[in-house]
């Protein structure tokens, strides 16, 4: 049973600063990975989806590596700003084309 | 422009009610989506439908309903609300070719069950 964990739960860094967030499945077995952000009363945003088939995708000061065979995914973000605070979720889909997500991480910027 | 809107955005309500929430989407997509995101934060499916039929209807008690007028919208009712049913509830839409596709969510719908 395909299982997506991220960690940390929270997370809080001073603004301009790099940092990762990380996501791990435990089947490697996927068609493909997305990031999402979720802000309050606003729903998710889709950042990024990496196809089975790629390594990482870019957007912006995102970016999203993807390495299936360990099974997992990194989300960088360079030069945080307050307005990153959000919770970013990742989810994949699985072999039985189920999309299966993680709890997030809360990530909190500080000017 | 909003391209997934739902309403209400906050329900407050009392058990064994019956509420509806709606959900439109202006993006043209064939395939639309119920989740249920419960207090750890996980998202879980419970419908999906492609052009107004049913495609995915996971483990969901038959007390909730779906029904989709037309393929911009698709409503969710549920029937005899539990305190369990307290969650916020995501609409979603996207391309046809299901959950391979990149999707679009709505605001979302806190439900509380007093």
């Amino acid at each position: 049973k395909q299982e997506v964990t991220q960690i940390p739960a929270a997370l809080s860094v001073p603004e301009g600063e790099n940092l990762v967030l990380n996501c791990s499945f435990t089947d490697s077995a996927i068609y493909n990975l997305q990031w999402f952000r979720q802000d309050p009363g606003k729903g998710l945003t889709s950042l990024l989806l990496i196809q089975s088939s790629q390594r990482e995708q870019t957007s912006g000061r995102l970016n999203a590596s993807l390495d299936k065979s360990s099974g997992r995914s990194t989300l960088y973000i360079a030069a945080s700003q307050p307005g990153d605070s959000a919770t970013y979720l990742c989810a994949v889909v699985d072999s039985n084309y189920q999309l299966i997500w993680g709890a997030g991480t809360k990530l909190i910027i500080k000017p | 422009d909003t391209a997934v809107s739902q309403t209400p955005k906050y329900l407050v309500t009392q058990m064994g009610n019956d509420k509806s929430i709606k959900c439109e989407q202006n993006l043209g997509h064939d395939t639309m989506y119920w989740y249920k995101q419960d207090s750890k934060k996980f998202l879980k499916i419970m419908f999906s439908y492609n052009n107004k039929e049913l495609i995915i209807n996971e483990t969901v008690p038959n007390r909730f309903s779906p029904k989709s007028p037309d393929k911009a919208h698709l409503n969710l009712h549920i029937n005899s609300l539990e305190l369990g049913d307290s969650a916020v509830y995501f609409c979603a839409c996207g391309a046809s070719g299901g959950v391979l596709n990149e999707q679009f969510f709505g605001p979302g719908t806190r439900l509380t069950v007093l």
